[in-house]
């Protein structure tokens, strides 16, 4: 069965302390590896997808990285709006219908003081 | 941009009773997703609709559990003898196709409260 951990639970930052978050994943044939920031209270909003090891997305100071084992979300001298959970995500191969669902890791924690 | 959306946003109930929520999908989108997210967690797959066919159901998904989607367009999730194991937020999504280059989006969720 796929399974998703990240690392670390939770995470406090001093404004501009840049730092990286890790999700490792074990699924047989990756189709697709989804970052989403979910504030408290809210629905998980979608960040990044990443398809195939090698592969990087940027977006404002957020980047992610994907390898054969597991991804890094790279936050680069964060602010205090970056203060969210972090949740990543696989999607396995189609089986009938069976490799649309997502399953997600338990999240990361980021707390930016600053 | 309308988003998906939810409804209602926060259902406190007692146990035994029975419950219903809705999910309205960004309106192009004909694959439809439920998930559970308990404190702490992230979201756990509940079940899925391509159009107005329920195509897959997690074992997470008991007897009690239940979920429609006429005519391909909003669809509910209707929870019957609710237990306090069912308290949770249960969130919607949608995506314009399957695959991994659709992306899910999802609303703001039903949070319940059996007490």
């Amino acid at each position: 069965e796929d399974q998703v951990t990240q690392s670390p639970e939770a995470l406090r930052l001093q404004e501009g302390e840049s730092s990286s978050l890790n999700c490792s994943y074990t699924v047989s044939g990756l189709r697709g590896l989804f970052w989403y920031r979910q504030d408290p209270g809210k629905g998980p909003e979608f960040l990044f997808t990443l398809y195939s090891a090698g592969e990087e997305k940027e977006k404002e100071r957020l980047k992610a990285t994907l390898t054969k084992k597991e991804s890094f979300l790279h936050i680069t001298a964060p602010k205090p709006e970056d203060s969210a959970t972090y949740l990543c995500a696989v999607q396995a191969p189609l089986i009938k219908a069976a490799g649309n669902k997502l399953t997600f890791g338990g999240g990361t924690r980021v707390l930016v003081k600053p | 941009d309308t988003g998906v959306s939810q409804d209602p946003r926060h259902k406190i109930t007692k146990r035994g009773q029975n419950v219903t929520f809705r999910c309205d999908p960004i309106s192009e989108h004909n694959r439809l997703y439920w998930y559970r997210q308990t404190l702490g967690q992230g979201p756990e797959f509940l079940t899925y609709f391509q159009n107005e066919a329920q195509l897959e159901k997690s074992r997470l998904l008991s007897d009690r559990f239940s979920a429609e989607r006429p005519k391909g367009s909003f669809s509910t999730l209707e929870i019957q003898r609710t237990e306090q194991g069912d308290s949770a937020m249960y969130l919607c999504a949608s995506s314009l196709g399957s695959g991994a280059r659709y992306e899910q989006y999802f609303g703001p969720g039903t949070r319940l409260t059996v007490t």
